[in-house]
């Protein structure tokens, strides 16, 4: 069965620091992963990796995927208050249909 | 990316009452999809409502309970029939990007439901 396993499931930091979220997965096949944010009902979209070892980067949120080892992580440097939410990271299988972990809380406290 | 307007954004709602969540996209997409977020849960996918054919559903979701629109590229609905308890959960509808960034997906402002 597809599956998507994030880590941790909450996180509690201070401005300033500096976060790694995880997810790996068991999928045999898919076409992307995405990182989404979620802070009140809607998520929203952060980043879109197809191919191993590339790195993107938006101001201080990064994101690579190993397709080797099958995972994926999110940095977040510099941490402000403003990015206390839910990280969800989903993958889009062949079908087109996302399967979403379980999420991170993060909370960034002053 | 496509602007998704989603409403009602919150209802509570009497048991054994149906509700109608509404999605409506500024640009035609051929797929649309319906996920569902239980408290303290992830997003689970309903079903997949293509234009002109009947919705395709998921494990464990069904049209009766389900029921889905989609009259045309830009518009659809999900309705959630017979209430309980349980079926409070955020809905969403998403649609994917379009050009070049159609594997992006992107989601609806949601509707938070609360049955009593």
């Amino acid at each position: 069965e597809d599956k998507v396993v994030q880590s941790p499931l909450s996180l509690v930091v201070h401005e300033g620091d500096t976060v790694t979220l995880n997810c790996s997965y068991e999928v045999t096949n898919f076409r992307s992963l995405l990182w989404y944010k979620q802070e009140k009902k809607a998520p929203t979209f952060l980043f879109m990796l197809t191919s191993s070892g590339i790195e993107k980067k938006s101001g201080r949120l990064s994101s690579i995927l190993d397709k080797k080892e099958l995972f994926s992580i999110l940095n977040i440097t510099a941490t402000q208050t403003g990015d206390s939410a839910i990280y969800l990271c989903a993958l889009r299988i062949n079908t087109g249909k996302l399967i979403f972990g379980q999420g991170t809380t993060l909370q960034v406290k002053p | 990316s496509a602007v998704i307007s989603q409403k009602p954004s919150r209802d509570i709602c009497q048991r054994g009452t149906s509700l109608t969540i509404q999605c409506q996209v500024d640009s035609q997409v051929t797929m649309m999809f319906w996920y569902r977020q239980q408290p303290g849960q992830s997003l689970t996918l309903i079903a997949t409502a293509n234009q002109g054919s009947e919705a395709t559903y998921e494990s464990g979701f069904v049209i009766d309970k389900f029921p889905i629109s989609r009259p045309n590229l830009t518009f659809s609905t999900l309705t959630v029939s017979n209430m309980s308890p349980e079926d409070s959960s955020i809905y969403l509808c998403s649609v994917e990007g379009s050009g070049q960034g159609y594997e992006k997906l992107f989601f609806g402002s949601g509707t938070q439901l609360s049955v009593l």
